[in-house]
């Protein structure tokens, strides 16, 4: 079975700051990852993916991720923390083969302080 | 504008009492999906469907029904709602599955008392 682990709740940052937002995985064979990012009263917004290929992944709004084959992780980062960054974020997985779906981690809120 | 789109936005409604949520979007999209989500839970898959008349339960399918009549719509119809259904639901679309991202409605939120 595939599964994602968001290790924290809550990721506190000043404004400025280099973020970090961690994700673990595990999935039979090689991983699709996904990072989403849910705003208040909102749905799921496409961050960036690892499909294949470098291992740092470049997305939206200044976000990357690197994939860490060894670790099975893929942790989200940012090189200097937004107040409008402040929100719920996902990670996700799944099997580069089958019809399996997305599994989603249970999400990290972070909150950037001015 | 390339979006999902999911209505009502906000359900109360009772137990046994038959609803459907509707979801529709205008990306010619192939692959569409409902999930429900949980606090603590993340995002749980309920079904989806890789095309026009192919559909298959997710991880949480009990209780749901759907159906992919046509490319762009994809209604997820609950016969007869109990109050662990109460949840915030999203659609989600993307070109295939796979490798592909997908692109999300704004949610629904159901209460069922």
């Amino acid at each position: 079975a595939q599964s994602v682990a968001q290790p924290e709740d809550q990721v506190n940052v000043a404004e400025g700051n280099p973020l970090t937002v961690k994700c673990t995985y595990s999935v039979s064979g090689n991983p699709y990852l996904f990072w989403y990012v849910q705003y208040p009263n909102r749905g799921l917004q496409f961050l960036l993916k690892y499909i294949t290929g470098d291992n740092l992944v470049k997305g939206s709004y200044g976000f990357e991720a690197e994939f860490n084959k060894s670790q099975t992780s893929f942790h989200l980062k940012k090189p200097s923390a937004l107040v409008s960054d402040s929100a719920l974020y996902f990670c996700a997985v799944r099997p580069d083969t089958g019809r399996r779906a997305l599994t989603f981690g249970s999400g990290t809120r972070l909150q950037v302080q001015p | 504008e390339a979006q999902v789109t999911q209505n009502p936005r906000y359900l109360i409604t009772v137990t046994g009492k038959k609803l459907t949520v509707t979801c529709s979007q205008n990306m010619n999209h192939e692959y569409m999906s409902w999930y429900r989500q949980d606090p603590g839970l993340g995002l749980r898959q309920i079904y989806y469907s890789m095309n026009v008349e192919v559909t298959d339960k997710g991880d949480v399918p009990e209780g749901y029904k759907v159906s992919r009549k046509e490319k762009r719509n994809f209604p997820l119809i609950l016969e007869s709602p109990s109050p662990n259904q109460t949840s915030l639901y999203f659609c989600a679309s993307s070109y295939r599955h796979g490798a592909y991202e997908q692109y999300f409605g704004p949610g629904t939120r159901l209460t069922v008392t």
